[in-house]
């Protein structure tokens, strides 16, 4: 059980164009979702956090207007890399949890997605 | 500053052996800690979690520890495998289920 799934795990694109990542949590519902990126032998680092139904809660130093988040239902969420440039080159991952609930303090994380930006 | 400190160099182990990773922090006061498992180019897998009012949990072979004096979480892995080799995360919730994360500490057993 709680198996999350990320599409695409890799993806090479140009710069300019925009890039979207979707996250779905298969067999629970997610009530917080949460966007991670992570650079080689770093830490995760928090990107934002979204509830279903409104909108994400950003990090400091996380542009919202770059990095699109939507919830729309308590089993899919969506990042979008708009106008990509080969700084946004990274690993993304998402997670989600049932928070609120008890156990809902684990997240449960997708494998991630490989992003390069040419 | 807040800080989460994990050692950053690998730990390398015999088959069989116990592995200790350490994770300590400051700055915090932690509701829970967890221990998340990471492969290369993988997402991290949920281990265990531990409460501020728990001072051991076990789940088969891992033990984890939590000693909120000292700020200091260990987490062993008894009879160690080659496929226990990854890099293993320590995460502080301090609540409202925001969590943060150690950098980690890879983790290579050899046969």
């Amino acid at each position: 059980g709680a198996v999350v799934s990320q599409h695409p795990s890799r993806v090479i694109c140009k710069s300019g164009t925009s890039v979207k990542i979707e996250c779905r949590s298969l067999d629970f519902q997610a009530t917080t979702m949460f966007w991670y990126r992570q650079f080689p032998k770093k830490s995760l680092m928090l990107m934002a956090t979204s509830n279903e139904g409104s909108k994400a809660t950003y990090e400091q130093g996380v542009e919202k207007d770059k990095f699109l988040i939507n919830h729309a239902s308590l089993t899919l969420s969506t990042l979008t890399v708009t106008s990509a440039h080969p700084e946004d080159s990274s690993f993304y991952i998402c997670s989600a949890s049932t928070s609120g609930t008890r156990g809902g303090e684990t997240q449960y994380f997708g494998p991630g997605t490989r992003l390069l930006v040419l | 500053s807040q800080k989460i400190e994990q050692n950053s160099e690998a730990l390398n182990i015999q088959e069989g052996k116990t592995a200790t990773l350490t994770c300590n922090y400051t700055n915090y006061s932690p509701a829970y800690l967890q221990w998340y498992r990471q492969d290369p180019g993988r997402g991290p897998v949920f281990l265990l979690l531990i409460r501020e009012n728990e001072k051991e949990k076990r789940k088969e072979r891992l033990k984890v520890t939590f000693d909120t004096t000292l700020k200091q979480s260990l987490f062993h892995i008894t009879a160690s495998q080659p496929a226990d080799s990854a890099t293993y995360l320590c995460a502080l919730s301090t609540g409202g289920f925001k969590t943060i994360f150690g950098a980690g500490t890879r983790l290579f057993v050899k046969a």
